[in-house]
C-alpha cells in the first residue's frame, strides 16, 4: 500500500506563479524526499529532509516537514514551463535501511 | 559518469515469453533497486540488493519473477512466463552506501508491453 499520498493528484498553472504540492504519510518516518519524473523518462532526485528538520531550501524550491502532522509541502517558486512533471515524495521507515516507498504523485503542468 | 543504463528501453512480446530487463548501476553504488511503475499501482518497489547481495525481494509479485546481481557493475530482472498483467514501466536505480541519507538514481526504464 501507499505510505504517502500527494495533493492534489493533478495541478495546472501560469508561468511564474507558484506551485505548493503536499504529502501526507502514514507512519514515523527517517526522511523524507522529493522526486521529480518528466514524461516518458526516470525519477531525479530534488530534496531530502531529515525527520528533525522543519524546512530546506534548494534554488526554487522549499519543502517542509510536519511531523506531528505526518506531511510535507513543496513549493516551486516563479515556475518554468520546464517545471512540468509529475512529483512524487518518498519516505524511508524506520528500521528499513534503503527502502524507499513513494506516494500517488502530482501532475503539474506550467503553461506560457 | 553515464548514470543507471538500462535495457532495452522498449521491449514488446507475448504471454508466455521470458523476459530478461537488464541494468549497470552508477560505478561505486553499493545499493541496486528494481521498480514497477503502472497506472494502477504507482511505483513499487520489487527488490533491492547490497553489494550484489538480495536484500529485501518481498515486492516481487510471484515466482514468475526473479532478479540477480552477478556483480557490482550488472543486475537483471527476469519475467518467466511473461503475462499481460506484467506490463509496465521498470525501473533501476542505484544508490551511494546505506540508503538512509542517500539519493536514489534513477534510470530511464524499460517499456514493457506483453500481448
Amino acid at each position: 500500500s501507499q505510505q504517502g499520498e500527494e495533493d492534489p493528484q493533478a495541478l495546472s498553472i501560469q508561468e511564474g506563479e507558484n506551485a505548493t504540492m503536499n504529502c501526507s504519510y502514514k507512519t514515523s518516518i527517517n526522511n523524507l524526499q522529493w522526486y521529480r519524473q518528466n514524461s516518458g523518462r526516470g525519477l531525479v532526485h530534488l530534496i531530502l529532509i531529515r525527520s528533525n528538520e522543519r524546512e530546506k531550501h534548494s534554488g526554487r524550491l522549499r519543502v517542509t516537514l510536519d511531523t506531528s502532522k505526518k506531511s510535507s509541502s513543496l513549493l516551486i517558486t516563479a515556475s518554468r514551463a520546464a517545471d512540468t512533471a509529475s512529483y512524487f515524495c518518498a519516505t524511508i521507515l524506520p528500521g528499513t535501511a534503503s527502502k524507499l516507498t513513494f506516494g500517488t504523485g502530482t501532475r503539474l503542468q506550467v503553461t506560457l | 559518469d553515464a548514470g543507471v543504463i538500462q535495457s532495452p528501453r522498449h521491449e514488446v512480446t507475448e504471454m508466455g515469453q521470458e523476459v530478461t530487463l537488464r541494468c549497470k548501476p552508477i560505478s561505486g553504488h553499493d545499493y541496486l533497486f528494481w521498480y514497477r511503475q503502472t497506472m494502477m499501482r504507482g511505483l513499487e518497489l520489487l527488490i533491492y540488493f547490497n553489494n550484489n547481495v538480495p536484500i529485501d525481494d518481498s515486492g516481487m509479485p510471484e515466482d514468475r519473477f526473479s532478479a540477480k546481481m552477478p556483480n557490482a557493475s550488472f543486475s537483471t530482472l527476469k519475467i518467466q512466463p511473461s503475462e499481460p498483467r506484467d506490463s509496465a514501466v521498470y525501473f533501476c536505480a542505484s544508490s551511494l552506501h546505506a540508503g538512509q541519507y542517500n539519493e536514489q538514481f534513477f534510470g530511464p526504464g524499460t517499456r514493457l508491453t506483453v500481448l
